[in-house]
């Protein structure tokens, strides 16, 4: 079985540019998580889907970062324009079922470096 | 205060000696996950815990629902166990994971 795949690994761009990211969640799993983890802390979740609709997504900073999953399988995130404080690691993870007791299956994430 | 809290922050010792790794959290809980990061980010689940004990291979979980907390043991510690190590709970108030700062675990040869 495939895992959860994320492009770019790396990516390093300039304040004020824009920047996408890419996920591919394990087939047949509903649910699909972006998080950021900002180095030295744990990751905190920036929005969570069920198939293509938006459970949570109370802590996305909407003024600058947008996420979507239009035909409830991979999902794109995009930050416009991008600030120092967005450099940090991206992670993707997609479960069975909404309940996150359940197992989540991480991405290798995607590390954005902001200058 | 967070909601998770992990000791020790960081954490070196010698291959083969025993290690623990402690969290504690201050919420209701449905489970408590134990993870793994590399270094590169990609993270793997090792336990996800409601009551009692876990183990698998050198590894052993174990959660005190009464005392919010559970911790994480390795024996005979090699390094290739090196990694950070993520205590997260699912948190039955905002029905989500809710992550430890981490743990940094360096073995030595």
């Amino acid at each position: 079985e495939a895992g959860v795949a994320q492009s770019p690994r790396y990516k390093i761009i300039e304040k004020r540019q824009s920047v996408a990211f890419w996920c591919n969640p394990i087939s047949g799993h509903a649910t699909l998580y972006w998080y950021q983890q900002i180095l030295g802390q744990g990751p905190k979740l920036l929005i969570q889907f069920q198939n293509n609709g938006v459970v949570d997504d109370s802590q996305l900073p909407k003024d600058r970062f947008s996420a979507e999953r239009l035909k409830g399988v991979d999902s794109t995130l995009k930050i416009q324009p991008a600030k120092l404080e967005d450099s940090a690691v991206y992670l993707c993870a997609s479960g069975k079922n909404r309940d996150s007791y359940n197992e989540q299956f991480f991405g290798p994430g995607t590390r954005l470096t902001v200058l | 205060k967070n909601e998770v809290e992990q000791s020790p922050q960081n954490l070196t010792a010698q291959e083969g000696e025993f290690i623990t790794i402690n969290c504690s959290y201050s919420v209701g809980i449905s489970a408590l996950h134990w993870l793994q990061q590399h270094p590169g980010g990609g993270i793997v689940s090792l336990f996800m815990l409601s009551s009692g004990k876990k183990k698998h291979g050198r590894l052993i979980a174990t959660i005190n629902i009464q005392e919010k907390h559970s911790s994480l043991h390795i024996t005979a510690s090699h390094p290739r166990d090196s990694a950070v190590y993520i205590c997260a709970v699912y948190s039955q108030g905002a029905q989500k994971l809710v992550f430890g700062q981490g743990t940094r675990l360096t073995i030595n040869p």
